[in-house]
């Protein structure tokens, strides 16, 4: 069964610091694998996309990384802003589907 | 900068009566997706549709739901027959080509709410 798992499920940090999400997943045929944000009561926004071959993308201060191999990414955020609080979700599409496959998320508290 | 809006935000309805959540797309986009998210639980997919028909559907999307185009702007959701268990917040989507290749827009959700 396709799926995804994320780590932790919940994090709080104080501002202007780092951390890393995790994601594990079984999914076949993998297509791409994305990292959304999303604010409470709002929907979900893209963060990056990656393919099979792209083992690392930026937007401003998140970094994903994908091992392919593995099945795990990962969503680096650099010195954290009271503003990324939110849940950030990994989801991954299947080749040839149309359908994204969620993870639970992170939520992730960002503290003064 | 464009957007996929959503009405109502809110839906209250007493179960067993019927609803339509509404969405508008992107105006160049093709495909068009709902997902559904229960309160505390992850994002779950519905239904996917391209030129006038139903690409993929999950499990959930049973017969109680239905999905429509009806003029070159709107795509509505209809539950038929609403459950407590149909109480989430509803998600559409679009994209301008298939999931493999393009990404996904959200709109900013409908809540249901079955009483």
């Amino acid at each position: 069964k396709n799926q995804v798992e994320q780590s932790p499920q919940s994090l709080i940090i104080l501002e202007g610091k780092n951390c890393t999400l995790q994601c594990n997943y079984t999914v076949s045929p993998f297509s791409n694998l994305r990292w959304y944000k999303q604010d409470t009561g709002r929907g979900p926004v893209s963060l990056t996309i990656m393919t099979f071959s792209e083992n690392t993308k930026s937007n401003g201060r998140y970094t994903a990384t994908l091992d392919a191999d593995t099945k795990q990414s990962s969503l680096h955020i650099t010195a954290s802003q009271l503003s990324d609080s939110a849940s950030y979700i990994c989801v991954v599409s299947v080749e040839a589907g149309t359908a994204l496959i969620f993870g639970k998320g992170t939520t992730l508290s960002v503290s003064s | 900068e464009p957007e996929v809006t959503q009405t109502p935000s809110h839906q209250v309805t007493q179960m067993g009566q019927e609803v339509i959540l509404r969405c508008v797309p992107i105006s160049n986009h093709l495909y068009f997706y709902w997902y559904r998210q229960i309160l505390g639980q992850k994002v779950e997919f519905l239904v996917s549709f391209y030129n006038n028909e139903i690409s993929e559907k999950s499990e959930i999307f049973d017969d109680q739901f239905s999905v429509e185009r009806p003029d070159g702007s709107n795509f509505t959701l209809k539950i038929r027959s609403t459950k407590l268990e149909d109480s989430a917040m509803y998600f559409c989507a679009s994209s301008y080509q298939g999931v493999s290749r393009n990404e996904q827009f959200f709109g900013p959700g409908t809540r249901l709410t079955v009483l």
